[in-house]
């Protein structure tokens, strides 16, 4: 377990269809990252926020939005989904923003339909 | 441009062999270098950095990495694999823009 909990673990919708993510970081870490892992792309990086702001934003669309609360979880919400969407969302944090190392969770593998 | 290169998509070795997984990037300056290994089903889990120093790093599972700054490399190394090695191993860079760039990922597959 490496202390970054996402939710859900596995994800089956229709598209068309909006979906939320959730991450909850490591205790003690203020960053969050969001990461799109896909057979055709890679891991692309999808957007990163420090202790409720945004720092850095890459390859994310305009129907994909995210948030990190004060409590420093984090929302990844998808909407008007498409099949190319489906992927592996993996949400990963860190102390601090910048460099440094990021620890994973598991994952929250996503399947339009 | 700022890039990252892991040439071997698929690389196949038999159990008690030794490894090379190879990592190339683009960038003007020294970056921070990662190793990310990848089980199936499950997140990344980080197998060492390089942020400055010695250019031989060690970490996790009897990795080591070596950078290069002659070559803009950090090659992934294990004297030994074990069939439990066998994942998906990632470079990752940070050319410092707050984020890390991933390589393409090797599949390392391990033969009895």
């Amino acid at each position: 377990d490496s202390g970054v909990t996402q939710t859900p673990k596995h994800l089956i919708t229709a598209t068309g269809q909006r979906v939320t993510l959730r991450c909850s970081p490591r205790s003690g870490d203020l960053s969050v990252y969001w990461y799109q892992q896909s057979l055709d792309q890679g891991l692309q990086f999808l957007i990163q926020y420090y202790n409720g702001e945004e720092r850095a934003k890459g390859n994310i669309l305009e129907r994909f939005s995210a948030q990190q609360f004060p409590d420093l979880h984090s929302e990844l919400n998808l909407s008007s989904l498409e099949l190319g969407d489906s992927a592996l969302y993996f949400c990963a944090s860190s102390p601090i923003s910048g460099a440094n190392v990021l620890t994973f969770g598991a994952g929250s593998r996503l399947t339009v339909l | 441009a700022q890039s990252v290169t892991q040439p071997d998509i698929h690389i196949t070795v038999s159990e008690g062999a030794s490894l090379e997984l190879r990592c190339n990037y683009s960038y003007g300056a020294t970056p921070y270098l990662f190793w990310y290994v990848q089980s199936p089903g499950q997140g990344l889990q980080l197998l060492l950095k390089y942020f400055s120093g010695d250019t031989l790093v060690q970490g996790i599972k009897g990795f080591e990495a070596e950078f290069k700054r002659s070559q803009s490399s950090f090659n992934l190394r294990k004297p030994s694999v074990h069939w439990s090695d066998a994942a998906e191993y990632f470079c990752a860079v940070d050319f410092g823009n707050e984020k890390l760039t991933f390589g393409t990922g090797t599949r390392l597959t391990i033969i009895p």
